[in-house]
């Protein structure tokens, strides 16, 4: 079953415009992590934002999560083309920490250079 | 190695034979994960090892679909009879587990699985 949703489905934009990409998940969770995949690639760990944290920075990523909307986003600010990739957010498929992850449908991002 | 090692990269194979996919984990990782791609998709989950624990094998679409992982090593991935929809990337990952709470999981670059 689908637990995480992202939104848009694709994104494009200009190099040095910021993207931002939505997540929405059904049930309570412990954390809520983001994941890139370039083309023909594997995923790669962006960065983990826990249940009681609000707001989240890595480098140009920010990411917000807000439990009572079970919602979360991904900013990345003064895109580079290099940054064209998919982005995926995942969380486990409940409360609990069972170490499973589940995956949403993912936001292709295509940054114009 | 320092990541996870997925073989065949490629694999071609006829309607109705059987493959085996392999992974290779990060040592000391005791979760492994398999998960399906079709393309231009998101990631479907397969199976899920968590060290001595009874693999979560709920994501599997079917009996044609099974998975083994011996301790906490090498895993692999063993389609039956294949059809064409089995076609997509088979990917791998390996996490920490529940030894590290919330540890992030590092894929492999997957398998690509096409049935002709």
């Amino acid at each position: 079953s689908q637990q995480g949703e992202e939104d848009p489905q694709a994104l494009s934009i200009q190099e040095g415009e910021n993207a931002t990409m939505n997540c929405s998940y059904k049930t309570s969770i412990n954390n809520l992590q983001w994941y890139r995949q370039n083309s023909g690639r594997g995923l790669v760990h962006l960065i983990l934002i826990r249940s009681n944290e609000r707001e989240k920075h890595s480098g140009r990523l920010r990411v917000t999560l807000d439990t009572s909307k079970k919602s979360s986003s991904l900013l990345i600010t003064a895109s580079r083309a290099a940054d064209t990739a998919s982005y995926f957010c995942a969380t486990p498929p409940g409360p609990s920490n069972t170490g499973k992850l589940i995956f949403g449908q993912g936001t292709t991002l295509q940054v114009k250079p | 190695g320092a990541g996870v090692s997925q073989s065949p990269s490629n694999k071609v194979t006829e309607k109705g034979k059987d493959v085996e996919l392999r992974c290779d984990p990060i040592s000391g990782h005791t979760a492994l994960y398999w998960y399906r791609q079709r393309l231009g998709q998101g990631l479907e989950f397969l199976i899920y090892f968590q060290g001595n624990s009874a693999p979560d094998k709920s994501g599997l679409p079917s009996d044609r679909f099974s998975a083994e992982r011996t301790g906490e090593s090498v895993s692999t991935l063993t389609i039956q009879r294949t059809q064409q929809e089995d076609s997509a990337v088979y990917l791998c990952a390996s996490s920490l587990g529940v030894r590290g709470a919330n540890s992030p999981l590092h894929f492999g670059n997957g398998t690509r699985l096409t049935v002709t």
